[in-house]
Formats: C-alpha cells, sequence, structure tokens
C-alpha cells in the first residue's frame, strides 16, 4: 500500500527565515509527486508536480525537489502570506487515485 | 479558463438522509475525481470517472456513489447519511486522466455537515 509521511507537521517561522518542508513516500512505481497549497476552507491550490528523481523546480519563494525516496519544499525568506497547509502527494500505475501526506501547517509570523 | 467549480458550498443534512454534490470540471477537462478530506483522516480518494465511466474507486462504502455526465460535468451522492460522514468533499479534474502523471486541479470544495 502506497504512504506519504509529511513533516514536521506543523512548523511556525519567522519572516524571512528561510527552511524545508519534508515528504517521504513508500510506493509501488512513482509516476508522479504533486505538492499542493491549502488556505483554511478553500481547495487544494496546485504548486508543483515531479516526475523522477533529481529534478527540481522553481516558483517565486518556493523550490520542490525529488529523490527515490523523498521530497523537499524549500520556502526562501517566506512571508506571512506563505502560511497556510502544505500537501504533498503521490501518483502511481495507470489509475488517478493521489495519496495523500497528512499535510504540514506553516505559520509565518511578521 | 474558469477553474473547477462545486456546488453547494455548504449543506446540512440529518442522519438518515441522502446528498447530491455537483462538480464541474475545467473547460477541456474529462476526468473528475472526488475526495473527502477530515481533519483525522486527511485527504482520501472517492471515486474517479472518466469518459462516463467510473474508472477506479476507493475504500468507502456503497453508500457513496456518483455519475459523470458527457459533458464531463459529475455528481456524487451520499445515501443514508452518517455522522460520520461530515467532511469537505472536494472535486478534481484533470486533462487526459493519464493515471498517476496527471496534474488534478480542485475545486473549493462542498462543506458538509451531518447532524
Amino acid at each position: 500500500e502506497d504512504q506519504v509521511t509529511q513533516s514536521p507537521e506543523a512548523l511556525r517561522l519567522q519572516e524571512g527565515e528561510s527552511s524545508s518542508l519534508n515528504c517521504s513516500y513508500t510506493v509501488s512505481g512513482l509516476r508522479g509527486l504533486f505538492w499542493y497549497r491549502q488556505d483554511p476552507g478553500k481547495g487544494p491550490e496546485f504548486l508543483f508536480t515531479l516526475y523522477s528523481a533529481g529534478e527540481e523546480k522553481e516558483k517565486e519563494r518556493l523550490k520542490a525537489t525529488l529523490t527515490k525516496k523523498e521530497s523537499f519544499l524549500h520556502i526562501t525568506a517566506p512571508k506571512p502570506e506563505d502560511s497556510a497547509t502544505y500537501l504533498c502527494a503521490v501518483g502511481t500505475g495507470a489509475n488517478s487515485k493521489l495519496t495523500f501526506g497528512k499535510g504540514i501547517t506553516l505559520s509565518v509570523r511578521p | 479558463k474558469a477553474g473547477v467549480t462545486q456546488t453547494p458550498r455548504y449543506l446540512i443534512k440529518t442522519r438518515g438522509q441522502q446528498v447530491t454534490l455537483s462538480c464541474s470540471p475545467i473547460s477541456g477537462h474529462r476526468s473528475v475525481s472526488w475526495y473527502q478530506q477530515t481533519p483525522g483522516q486527511g485527504l482520501q480518494f472517492l471515486f474517479e470517472y472518466f469518459s462516463e465511466t467510473q474508472r477506479n474507486k476507493g475504500n468507502f462504502p456503497g453508500r457513496f456513489s456518483g455519475r459523470q455526465f458527457s459533458n464531463s460535468r459529475s455528481e456524487m451522492n451520499v445515501s443514508t447519511l452518517e455522522l460520520g460522514d461530515s467532511a469537505l468533499y472536494l472535486c478534481a479534474s484533470s486533462p487526459a486522466g493519464s493515471g498517476g502523471t496527471d496534474t488534478q486541479y480542485f475545486g473549493p470544495g462542498t462543506r458538509l455537515t451531518v447532524l
């Protein structure tokens, strides 16, 4: 059974204090790893898709990386508006089922 | 391009009732997936529809069902509601439903409260 574990569960940062969010996975045949951001009461907002180990993608203050066992979401010089829950999900096999981690709640203080 | 839309946004029902939720995917997207999100279990896959056919189903009881129409719009139905069905129900669409490589785009969700 596919498993996705995110750590830490919650993270509090000072504005400008860079950090990384971890997503480790155990799957049979990774086809895609997805990062989403979710604000309270809203649906997940797509951030990145990674397909193979060594791949990296960047968007503004966020950078996602992928190895054979885990993915990291690096946040550089975060701002209070980056406060949200960050979700990691994996897609495997031929079906469209995504298996999600429990998420990491990030709080950035001004 | 308009995003995924879901209606209604909020619902309050009582135990034993049934409910129907609606989802309109992004224009041109043919695959629609449904997820249940609760504080304890997180996001869990319910089922996926592609070209009006259910292609995959998660580990939920038969009270949860769905369908997809020829215009790719989808509905899900929950019969005989239980207190534990209270959750945020999310719909996601993807262009071709190409399995695990396809990026899914989520709607705002329907918040269901069962009393």
